[in-house]
C-alpha cells in the first residue's frame, strides 16, 4: 500500500462547477497535509496546507481534513479553465506525494 | 525575494556519464529536499537536509546517487554512471523547517541516452 493514495482521474468538470479531489494516507501519525497544483511541464506549486481536523478555506479553495478516517480533500468552487492541472496531495512525515489527480475544467 | 533555482534546466547525458545537478534554495530556508519525478507520477522523495546535515537519504535509489550540502545552502545531487532509468525530472524544494510548506524549483530534466 502506498503512503498516499489519490484517484488519478482524469476528472472533468464544467466551468463554474465544484471540483472535488480526494486523498487518503496510511500513516496515522501524519501531522501536516498539503495540496499542490502542477501544470504540465512545470513544478508543483503550493496552494493549501492544513494541519487540524475540519475545513480550511482560501478563496475558491477549501481543504478538508479528517484524521480519524485518514483522508484529506480539496474542493475548488466556481472552477475555471485555468484550474486545469494535476493536483498533488502531500503528507509530511517523510513528505510523501500522491500520484496526482488530473483535473480538466471544460469551458 | 528569489525562489528556488536549479541548474541546469535540461541535461542530456550518455549512459555511463556522471552528472551533477545544482539547487539554490530560498535564502534562510534550513530544510532542503530532492525529489525524482517520472512522467505521469508524483514526486518521489530522494533525500533531505537540515542545514548541512543529511538527515534522510532513504529514497536514493542506489549508491550511484549522492547528495551534499556542505555549507547549508546550495546543494548538489550527483548521479554516477547514469542509466536510462535515471531519466526523469529532478526537483529541489526548500522550506523554513521540516514539516512546513515546501517551495519547489523549476526542476532539471535529465535524459540519459
Amino acid at each position: 500500500q502506498k503512503e498516499v493514495e489519490q484517484n488519478s482521474g482524469p476528472l472533468s468538470v464544467p466551468e463554474g462547477a465544484i471540483a472535488s479531489l480526494n486523498c487518503t494516507y496510511s500513516d496515522r501519525g501524519s501531522q501536516s497535509f498539503f495540496w499542490y497544483r502542477q501544470y504540465s511541464g512545470k513544478s508543483p506549486e503550493l496552494i493549501m496546507s492544513i494541519y487540524s481536523n475540519g475545513d480550511k478555506e482560501d478563496g475558491r479553495f477549501t481543504a478538508q481534513l479528517n484524521k480519524a478516517s485518514q483522508y484529506v480533500s480539496l474542493l475548488i468552487r466556481d472552477s475555471q479553465p485555468s484550474d486545469s492541472a494535476t493536483y498533488l496531495c502531500a503528507v509530511n512525515n517523510q513528505f510523501y506525494f500522491g500520484t496526482g489527480t488530473s483535473l480538466t475544467v471544460i469551458p | 525575494g528569489a525562489g528556488v533555482s536549479q541548474s541546469p534546466r535540461y541535461k542530456v547525458a550518455k549512459r555511463g556519464q556522471d552528472v551533477a545537478l545544482r539547487c539554490d534554495p530560498i535564502s534562510g530556508h534550513v530544510s532542503l529536499f530532492w525529489y525524482q519525478q517520472a512522467l505521469g507520477q508524483g514526486p518521489e522523495f530522494l533525500t533531505y537536509f537540515q542545514n548541512e546535515a543529511q538527515l534522510d537519504k532513504s529514497g536514493l535509489p542506489s549508491d550511484r546517487f549522492f547528495a551534499e550540502r556542505p555549507e547549508g545552502s546550495v546543494s548538489t545531487l550527483k548521479i554516477q554512471r547514469t542509466q536510462q532509468e535515471d531519466s526523469a525530472v529532478y526537483l529541489c524544494a526548500s522550506s523554513t523547517s521540516h514539516g512546513n510548506e515546501q517551495y519547489f524549483g523549476p526542476g532539471t530534466r535529465l535524459t540519459v541516452t
